[in-house]
């Protein structure tokens, strides 16, 4: 079956600039995951939606990301005045539910902020 | 904080047993141990969990001692196609940076 898709695979953008970053999950996973990973590091956690249960936002370095999931399954990751030290491999993953359960990573966004 | 403590790298050679340690002092009683792999440009993928004592796999086993302060992942007769990082879990969401294992011929 389909795995996690994100789009785009890669983006470039100026300074400044706003970049929204789309996750389409597994069918039927209830919960979903975003992380940023700069080159060579780890993953960090950044948001965590779980069915209709208010997010878990604990992660987001700043008020400039966003997150939201519409209808329970396709999620936008918004990154609004980019700075260069949001240059990142951007991840999502979905599980079935709940923090314990396995996650199932898609392919990541790379986003570069010139 | 829900930190692992994990060797940042290892070196083997194909067909060896590797063993990688992770150490998590604080971990909560409904904390579980997860080991996620990762190649380069690629998302982590699972690789197995456990609460304690031991569990197996078709790809690895895991060991979890009875007071479950640490945790040794087992990769038995490794493979070139095994270098990648290998992440310890001790609750989702926490990654850490890894373990970098590479296996040589």
């Amino acid at each position: 079956g389909a795995g996690v898709s994100q789009s785009p695979s890669n983006k470039v953008t100026e300074k400044g600039k706003d970049v929204e970053l789309r996750c389409d999950p597994i069918s039927g996973h209830t919960a979903l995951y975003w992380y940023r990973q700069s080159l060579g590091q780890g993953l960090e956690f950044l948001i965590y939606f779980q069915g209709n249960s208010a997010p878990d936002k604990s992660g987001l370095p700043s008020d400039r990301f966003s997150a939201e999931r519409t209808g329970g399954s396709v999620s936008t990751l918004t990154i609004q005045r980019t700075q260069q030290e949001d240059s990142a491999v951007y991840l999502c993953a979905s599980s079935l539910a709940g923090v314990n359960n396995e996650q199932f990573f898609g392919p990541g966004t790379r986003l570069t902020v010139l | 904080l829900a930190k692992t403590t994990q060797p940042i790298s290892m070196d083997s050679y194909e067909g060896q047993e590797v063993n990688i340690t992770c150490s998590h002092n604080n971990i909560a009683t409904n904390d579980y141990i997860t080991w996620y792999q990762q190649f380069p440009s690629q998302g982590p993928r699972f690789i197995i969990q456990g609460y304690k004592t031991k569990v197996t796999n078709e790809v690895a086993s895991l060991f979890i001692p009875a007071d479950r302060k640490s945790s040794t992942l087992s990769l038995p007769r490794v493979s070139l196609s095994d270098t990648a990082v290998y992440y310890c879990l001790r609750r989702a969401l926490t990654f850490g940076s890894g373990t970098r294992l590479q296996v040589q011929p």
